[in-house]
């Protein structure tokens, strides 16, 4: 089975400041990792995605995540944030054929 | 595409009332699945389909749920009788398991149950 950790539940931040949202994972086989975020009374939207290949995989609206097997982590990343990337995000983990497994989310609050 | 459609968005019922849920998912789509989320528990997945029939339902909580795919563009989750501890939002989700072996899902916009 696999496991998600979010470590902070809440991360302030100023505008155009940048941010670095953390996700750490356990399983025991090979995992494909997921960022989503969810907009206030949304669902959730995919913001990227790792497979395979390159573990610097970019996404939506200026957001990147570095895979690292060693640490077992997929941090989200984005070197400027605006008042719109206000929302919640969620790190998610999946094995070969299995399902989705979230995390507790990390409430992203950009102030002016 | 309109991606994955849910019905209604907002319901309020008394306790003890049915609650039936209802999602299309995304033409093509082979995977459903129904998650719940709450703020003291997150995202919780009830059940998921492949292919119209029923996978895994552990995450279905009691025998009050009960969720049905009777074709490839339709799924229902009821509630039976519904309890003021059901409020929350319930979100259902479709994918196309890529050959990799992954499943990437798109969300719906929720359904936002409060039982009163």
């Amino acid at each position: 089975a696999q496991s998600v950790t979010q470590l902070d539940s809440q991360v302030p931040v100023f505008e155009e400041a940048p941010v670095e949202l953390r996700c750490n994972y356990s399983s025991s086989v090979s995992v494909y990792l997921f960022w989503y975020v969810q907009y206030p009374n949304q669902g959730l939207q995919l913001l990227l995605k790792y497979l395979s290949g390159s573990t610097l995989v970019k996404g939506i609206n200026g957001f990147e995540a570095e895979f690292n097997k060693s640490q077992t982590s997929f941090h989200l990343r984005k070197p400027s944030v605006h008042i719109s990337d206000t929302a919640e995000y969620f790190c998610a983990v999946s094995a070969l054929y299995s399902t989705l497994t979230f995390g507790k989310g990390t409430m992203l609050l950009v102030s002016p | 595409d309109a991606g994955v459609i849910q019905s209604p968005r907002h319901e309020v019922t008394e306790m003890g009332q049915e609650v039936t849920l209802r999602c299309k998912p995304i033409s093509g789509h082979d995977y459903l699945f129904w998650y719940r989320q709450t703020m003291m528990r997150g995202l919780e997945l009830l059940i998921y389909f492949n292919n119209n029939v029923p996978i895994d339902d552990s995450g279905m909580p009691e025998d009050r749920f009960s969720a049905k795919m009777p074709n490839a563009s339709f799924s229902t989750l009821k509630i039976q009788p519904s309890e003021p501890r059901d409020s929350a939002v319930y979100f259902c989700a479709s994918s196309l398991r890529l050959l990799s072996g992954a499943n990437v899902l798109t969300f719906g916009a929720g359904s936002r149950l409060t039982v009163l």
